[in-house]
């Protein structure tokens, strides 16, 4: 599985928009780029995937650039909620029944009024 | 629709001890998946049962164990509790068919303390 790099921690204002980069440079082919989110004493949650290009849905975009080497995950307009911590997964796409995801440290996103 | 449930919510036990950890998945969901997360970390993969067979094994010792009965529930239990096993047990489901691949649905954890 491909290894990811990403910023350990960003601090942001409410109202800005805030994009987390994710280095994952061994990325094969099959692979695609997950990000969950994860608040304290709470399990993980996804928020978005994909696999080259541009996806986005009513919570966040992701950058893909054509080499895939890397991705970012732009969150427009967070607020005090978004204060959370982001993980950037890479992983084989398809159902094999066995697709444990791999975690990193992730990215602590902290919000402030 | 109810989510992934875990009970239960926190566990306090001593060195030595056996812990079992119990699991529901959202309803259709054959999939279950262990995490451990210790504080400051991100969740490390623990086991998967899809169908009720084991599909996948983290880098755990024999101490760990888990199963999944028909109803695709599933139990997570600790032998011998180290000090180190304190920790957020997480559960997560999921099943062929999902729009988005890898992703899946976990619950709110399981606290365990060893003292």
């Amino acid at each position: 599985l491909a290894k990811t790099t990403q910023p350990i921690s960003m601090d942001s204002y409410e109202g800005q928009e805030v994009n987390i980069t994710c280095s994952h440079n061994n990325i094969a082919t099959n692979d695609y780029i997950t990000w969950y989110q994860q608040f304290p004493s709470q399990g993980p949650r996804f928020i978005i995937q994909g696999y080259k290009t541009k996806v986005t849905n009513e919570v966040a975009s992701l950058f893909i650039p054509a080499d895939r080497k890397s991705s970012t995950l732009s969150l427009p307009r967070v607020s005090l909620s978004d204060t959370a911590v982001y993980y950037c997964l890479v992983g084989e796409w398809g159902w094999t029944g066995n697709t444990p995801l791999v975690f990193g440290k992730g990215t602590r996103l902290s919000v402030i009024a | 629709d109810a989510g992934v449930t875990q009970s239960p919510t926190h566990l306090i036990k001593t060195r030595g001890q056996q812990v079992t950890l119990r699991c529901s998945p959202i309803s259709g969901h054959k999939s279950v998946s262990w995490y451990q997360q210790v504080l400051g970390q991100g969740p490390q993969f623990i086991f998967q049962y899809y169908e009720k067979e084991e599909r996948g094994r983290g880098n755990f010792p024999d101490r760990f164990s888990a199963r999944q009965f028909p109803n695709y529930s599933s139990e997570l239990n600790v032998n011998a509790l180290l000090l180190g096993d304190s920790a957020l047990y997480l559960c997560a489901s999921s099943t062929p068919g999902l729009a988005a691949y890898n992703e899946q649905f976990f619950g709110p954890g399981t606290r365990l303390t060893v003292l």
